[in-house]
């Protein structure tokens, strides 16, 4: 079965340092990878997306994302965080027209 | 900002009561979907539509019903509320499989 998973429920850093959001999925074929993010009663904003080509994707807001297939991860990274990045962020794949989330990793960035 | 909309934003109603979440985009996608996100914050699929006239249930059971008679328009109904039916809905929308979802704002509904 498809599923995807976010290992820390929460991720703390100081503004200016770098940042890093881990996903590990589980899916059949080739998946296709992305990234959304949840401000405080809001819905999801799309980030970025891994379809194929590139393993490194550049998303909006600075953010990126590297597919690494042997290690079945996507992580999602800044070089350098913002005190407003401070939101809740998802993880999703889809092989079959649906999106399965990771389960949310909340990223707080103190100034 | 996508456009896609969801109303109402807040809705606080007592057992029993029947309720339709309304949803409607303007980007002409075929495919829309429901999620239901509890505090726990996890997404669960409810409801997925692949255009008019075509609904099916998502991994995630629910006593709610949908209905696509109109490309852009895909309500929730739950025919009768109860408390266990408290949780955000956010409706979403995309042309196809391999391109990002559009998200509405979500609903919040609280139960009584």
């Amino acid at each position: 079965a498809q599923s995807v998973a976010q290992p820390e429920d929460q991720v703390n850093v100081a503004e200016g340092n770098p940042l890093t959001v881990k996903c590990t999925y589980s899916v059949s074929g080739n998946p296709y990878l992305f990234w959304y993010v949840q401000y405080p009663n809001r819905g999801l904003q799309f980030l970025l997306k891994y379809i194929t080509g590139d393993n490194l994707v550049k998303g909006s807001y600075g953010f990126e994302a590297e597919f690494n297939k042997s290690q079945t991860s996507f992580h999602l990274k800044k070089p350098s965080a913002l005190v407003s990045d401070s939101a809740l962020y998802f993880c999703a794949s889809s092989n079959t027209g649906k999106l399965i989330f990771g389960q949310g990793t909340t990223l707080q960035v103190k100034p | 900002e996508a456009d896609i909309y969801q109303t109402p934003r807040y809705l606080v109603i007592g057992t029993g009561k029947k309720i339709t979440l309304e949803c409607s985009q303007t980007m002409g996608h075929d495919k829309m979907y429901w999620y239901q996100q509890d505090p726990g914050m996890e997404l669960h699929l409810i409801h997925y539509s692949y255009g008019v006239n075509s609904t099916e249930k998502g991994d995630l059971s629910s006593e709610s019903t949908v209905s696509r008679i109109r490309t852009e328009h895909f309500p929730l109904t739950l025919e009768s509320a109860r408390p266990s039916h408290t949780s955000q809905y956010l409706c979403a929308s995309t042309w196809t499989s391999g391109n990002e979802q559009f998200f509405g704002p979500g609903t919040r509904l609280t139960v009584l």
